[in-house]
């Protein structure tokens, strides 16, 4: 079945760094990929997506591209904040229906 | 506008005993997601209603877990009885279609601890 694997955590990283999450998905068809935030004590947010290959999503300075032929969906932004801080999840859903399908999650800790 | 709406947002019960998940979506959402999110994993879907139908419940341990949705808009999760794995957080979402196009909001959860 379709599924998602994503770059196993903890990450700290200093203020200012530049990120990158690692997701790659197995699907039948072609889904759409998203990536959530989960800020602590707050419920999923949507961060960005993308609905075809080739797309980019962005989002408050972070970007993915939608990448059919490694079948990757890799987070990254440029310089990381403290407010950054997070768990991180890579999701598809099937083109059909909404049935998501999440990645286990990354956390994040920015260090100023 | 108000988001998606749980209730309680902490539950702890012992092991055996029923326990009660409460949801509201956003006003005009008519798809309706519960969710089970182990400690350190991904969400897993366990129910998605499209108004009052249950329209994908084949991840729902129907054993013990019920679900309904009778007027279309709040929904309720029950487990009866209760076991030590069920200790998670139960996440509600909504959105306005079932369609991958359809942005999902999710509500903050209710974290359940089985004693």
């Amino acid at each position: 079945g379709d599924s998602v694997t994503q770059m196993e955590g903890p990450v700290t990283l200093s203020e200012e760094a530049f990120l990158t999450i690692n997701c790659t998905y197995t699907a039948t068809g072609y889904p759409s990929l998203f990536w959530y935030v989960q800020y602590p004590g707050e419920g999923l947010q949507l961060l960005l997506k993308a609905t075809k290959a080739d797309d980019k999503g962005s989002n408050k300075g972070f970007e993915a591209t939608y990448r059919k032929e490694t079948t990757s969906f890799h987070l990254e932004k440029g310089s990381v904040q403290v407010s950054d801080s997070a768990v991180y999840f890579c999701a598809l859903s099937a083109k059909n229906n909404n049935d998501m399908r999440f990645g286990a999650g990354t956390r994040l800790t920015v260090k100023p | 506008e108000a988001g998606v709406v749980q209730s309680p947002r902490y539950k702890i019960i012992e092991k055996k005993q029923p326990v009660a998940f409460w949801c509201n979506p956003i006003s005009g959402h008519n798809t309706l997601y519960w969710y089970r999110q182990n400690l350190g994993q991904g969400p897993e879907l366990l129910i998605r209603y499209e108004n009052e139908e249950a329209v994908d419940d084949s991840q729902l341990p129907k054993d013990r877990f019920s679900a309904e949705r009778l007027k279309g808009v709040d929904s309720t999760l029950k487990i009866q009885p209760a076991e030590l794995g069920d200790s998670a957080v139960y996440l509600c979402a909504s959105s306005q279609g079932g369609g991958s196009y359809n942005e999902q909001f999710f509500g903050p959860g209710t974290r359940l601890t089985v004693l």
